[in-house]
């Protein structure tokens, strides 16, 4: 199993720009989430998803569009990018017991994250 | 909001026992406490969780104390490989979805 899979792994772009982060899974998880972590910091939650068509905000979610039309994608938007939004974004899935939210049962999987930064 | 305490960094010879610690003296009742790590230019990874048993796995063990305040991460014997950002992690009470909220964790090194 190929687990989490980001896409890019860099990416570099001009205030104002807009992007797309990609984020899939081959678990066939129902929850999905994308995190971004700066420097000395912990990892801050952006978006989260418990399933196909239903998504919520997370701790830092200005400036980030989120979408899940199936259960395998889960893409992470920026509108207009901004310096403040340079930083590298995390994306995280798991299972969960029903559509009803995350279990602190169950454990994320992590992929390998997407270096941005915003000039 | 409910939050974890680690030390910022630790240090610990290779081939050496490392005992991680992490007060969470708001933790609730029903919340699970969970360890994850990070390694260098990676995403986080899965260590360990527990509820109110000590528990062992293949990476670890989590020694979780009586009143749940406190729980300690154990590497019985430290690689360099071990070397990481350990993260100690619980939900936050009243939290509704909120699932997992990182905090600054402690950064371990391993000195050969």
């Amino acid at each position: 199993n190929a687990g989490v899979t980001q896409t890019p792994k860099f990416q570099v772009l001009k205030t104002g720009q807009s992007m797309t982060l990609q984020c899939a899974q081959d678990m066939n998880h129902e929850y999905m989430s994308w995190y971004r972590q700066d420097p000395g910091m912990g990892l801050r939650l952006i978006h989260y998803s418990v399933g196909a068509g239903i998504t919520d905000q997370g701790e830092v979610p200005n400036g980030y569009n989120v979408s899940r039309s199936t259960t395998e994608d889960f893409p992470l938007r920026l509108l207009s990018a901004a310096p403040s939004q340079t930083s590298v974004y995390f994306c995280a899935s798991s299972h969960t017991p029903g559509r009803t939210g995350w279990s602190l049962r169950e454990k994320l999987f992590f992929g390998s994250g997407t270096q941005l930064s915003v000039l | 909001d409910a939050k974890t305490t680690q030390p910022n960094s630790m240090e610990s010879n290779e081939e050496e026992p490392v005992h991680l610690p992490c007060n969470h003296s708001t933790i609730s009742g029903t919340d699970y406490i969970h360890w994850y790590r990070q390694l260098p230019s990676q995403g986080p990874e899965y260590v360990i969780h527990g509820l109110t048993s000590n528990v062992n796995n293949r990476m670890a063990s989590l020694a979780i104390a009586e009143d749940r305040k406190s729980s300690t991460l154990i590497l019985h014997r430290a690689t360099l490989r071990d070397a990481a950002v350990y993260y100690c992690i619980l939900r936050v009470p009243n939290s509704g979805n909120t699932p997992l909220v990182f905090g600054k964790g402690t950064r371990l090194s391993v000195i050969a």
